[in-house]
């Protein structure tokens, strides 16, 4: 079953603007990570933030979570040419045995116009 | 350096014909996962494994096998393969279970005609 679901599925803006993207998931979460995939390339780890974290910060890359609406939002600063990628949230479902598996969402694709 | 390999980077082959794509990591890693990605549906975990003889189904295992004999290694395996099971295909492993980050092999694009 799908559990993150990013949005937009599509985002083009100017470099130097900002670029929010958000993911909602459905069950409860030990954590949430994202990821970042160059065309056809393998995925690229950006962040991860706990559930009981509330925000996170690396570079430009900015991440929230609120676990009450069950949702997070990547904001990335500034953006560049290089930022152009798809974008992915993942979550890894709580189970009483640790979490076995990860789930992915469908990704949005973000582009980074010059 | 650490990392993740996954052999061969590209394949086409025909219906039936058994197939093996490997999957290799450097990290001393105990949780090893496959995925596959397709347009409009993002990844979906085929298979996943916890540590050495210890797998288990993701959300799309029917038509694949994987086998967990050496921690490093953990392969993929087509015993039919059949159109539908045209896709790009990742590795990936973590330390110890999903809830760490993740590294993902380079893919392996694979057509079946």
């Amino acid at each position: 079953s799908q559990q993150g679901e990013e949005d937009p599925q599509a985002l083009s803006i100017q470099e130097g603007e900002n670029a929010t993207m958000n993911c909602s998931y459905k069950t409860s979460i030990n954590n949430l990570q994202w990821y970042r995939q160059n065309s056809g390339r393998g995925l690229v780890h950006l962040i991860l933030i706990r559930s009981n974290e509330r925000e996170k910060h690396s570079g430009r890359l900015r991440v929230t979570l609120d676990t009450s609406k069950k949702s997070s939002s990547l904001l990335i600063t500034a953006s560049r040419a290089a930022d152009t990628a798809s974008y992915f949230c993942a979550t890894d479902a709580e189970a009483p045995q640790g979490a076995q598996k990860l789930v992915f969402g469908q990704g949005t694709r973000l582009t980074i116009n010059p | 350096e650490a990392q993740v390999t996954q052999n061969p980077r590209y394949l086409i082959t025909v219906t039936g014909k058994k197939l093996t794509v490997t999957c290799s990591q450097n990290m001393n890693h105990e949780y090893m996962s496959w995925y596959r990605q397709d347009p409009g549906l993002g990844l979906r975990q085929i298979y996943y494994s916890m540590n050495v003889e210890v797998t288990d189904k993701g959300d799309v295992p029917e038509g694949y096998k994987v086998s967990r004999k050496e921690k490093r290694n953990f392969p993929l395996i087509l015993e039919s393969p059949s159109p539908n099971q045209t896709s790009l295909y990742f590795c990936a492993s973590s330390l110890s279970n999903p809830s760490y980050e993740q590294y993902f092999g380079p893919g392996t694009r694979l057509t079946v005609t």
